[in-house]
Parts: C-alpha cells; sequence; structure tokens
C-alpha cells in the first residue's frame, strides 16, 4: 500500500465551525506533513510530524491545530477559521532516515471557509 | 526565504515537443527533488537529484543540477497531451529538518 489517504475530499465550514481533516498512511512512514495550497501557488509548509511527535511548526496561527494519534494517522483540527483559510490541504508521508528523500501525497483535502 | 524560483511560470507546447522548465534556489541543500501535480490533485514524486550528482535520467525525464549556480533544470522529451501538469522543485535544508520548500512552479499544457 503506497498511498495517502486524506478525507474529506472537499469541507465547507462556516467561521464559528469546529471541523477536523484527515490523514492515514500505511508504509510505516514516521515523518508525516501538513501543506497549505492556495491556487496556483506552490503547497506551503505547515507542519511536521517526527516519531508522533511535533518538530516542525511554521509559525501557524493556533486556529490550526495539528494532532498525530498515532503512527499511521495525522489529523488537523480547525476552528474559527478565517475565509483566506479557504486552500487545499495536503498531507504527505515520508521515511525517516533523518533525511526524507521523497514525499508521498494524499489527494488533499479542498476546505472552502464562508 | 528559501524558495525556490522556477520559469518559465507558464509553458504551452505541441504533442511530441520537449519541454524545459528552470528551477533556482537559494541556500545549499542535500538533494532537489521535482514533483508533478494534476489540477487540484496531490503532488507525485517524479525524480530526485543529490547535491553531488549533475545529471539523471528517470524514463523520458532529464534533470540537471548546477549546484555553483544553485539552479536545475527538469527536461521532459516527447511530450504528451497526459503530461499537462504542474512541475515544481523541491529542496531541503542542509541541517536534515524534512524542511522540504517547493519552488513557485511551472504550468506546462501540452497541445494534443
Amino acid at each position: 500500500d503506497t498511498e495517502v489517504t486524506q478525507t474529506p475530499k472537499h469541507l465547507v465550514m462556516g467561521m464559528t465551525n469546529k471541523k477536523s481533516l484527515k490523514c492515514e498512511q500505511h508504509m510505516g512512514h514516521r515523518a508525516m506533513y501538513w501543506y497549505k495550497q492556495k491556487a496556483k501557488k506552490p503547497p506551503e509548509l505547515m507542519f511536521v510530524y517526527s516519531y508522533e511527535k511535533l518538530s516542525i511548526n511554521e509559525s501557524v496561527p493556533s486556529r490550526f491545530s495539528p494532532e498525530c494519534p498515532n503512527s499511521s494517522l495525522l489529523n488537523l483540527h480547525l476552528h474559527a477559521l478565517q475565509p483566506e483559510d479557504s486552500a487545499l490541504y495536503l498531507c504527505a508521508s515520508s521515511l525517516e532516515i533523518p533525511r526524507a528523500e521523497k514525499l508521498f501525497f494524499g489527494s488533499g483535502t479542498q476546505l472552502s471557509v464562508l | 526565504s528559501q524558495q525556490g524560483e522556477e520559469d518559465p511560470q507558464a509553458l504551452s507546447i505541441q504533442e511530441g515537443e520537449n519541454a524545459t522548465m528552470n528551477c533556482s534556489y537559494k541556500t545549499s541543500i542535500n538533494n532537489l527533488q521535482w514533483y508533478r501535480q494534476n489540477s487540484g490533485r496531490g503532488l507525485v514524486h517524479l525524480i530526485l537529484i543529490r547535491s553531488n550528482e549533475r545529471e539523471k535520467h528517470s524514463g523520458r525525464l532529464r534533470v540537471t543540477l548546477d549546484t555553483s549556480k544553485k539552479s536545475s533544470s527538469l527536461l521532459i522529451t516527447a511530450s504528451r497531451a497526459a503530461d499537462t501538469a504542474s512541475y515544481f522543485c523541491a529542496t531541503d535544508a542542509p541541517s536534515g529538518t524534512y524542511k522540504y520548500i517547493f519552488g513557485t512552479g511551472t504550468r506546462l499544457k501540452v497541445l494534443a
């Protein structure tokens, strides 16, 4: 299984809602990532988990809260988002070597904040 | 910012032609990777070139790396309509922090 599965594929939420994005992989990868991508822009790194511990937070606002409950799962909890947070949210995973040499991406969650 | 710059931003070619896109970056790297993204989808890893390598091939793909100029190029030969996508380079930080930063991307359109 060489897939990274993200759910849901699409999400529409209001600014007062709380929602979660989910990401799952069964490749035995120990590094997992969240990226945010606006239309016609490159993916921007948000968070990196290594061995279920948060190792990089790219100064992301606290309305985004990541969680890595085990080595296969990565969640992104969303609360009180703003319309400008509308974007494609991509999850990725890689082997931890320490240097990962290939990122496997999920298909993303297209998020719209109204 | 470590972010790479890619040019051209957009490229339109006929099927069968070659497509070349370039990536420039700012800091020293361990390796550079190229990814493809079909519209609204996840990215797919294409090829990796290490800092001590100058050229690498994979099928119709040829990647070059010039660390003195901090630049890389991706050549797709004999392009097909299915190659229509956005292409991104990604560079890592030498400190090994899993911090892959993507370039601005090239949107390639291959006309049948």
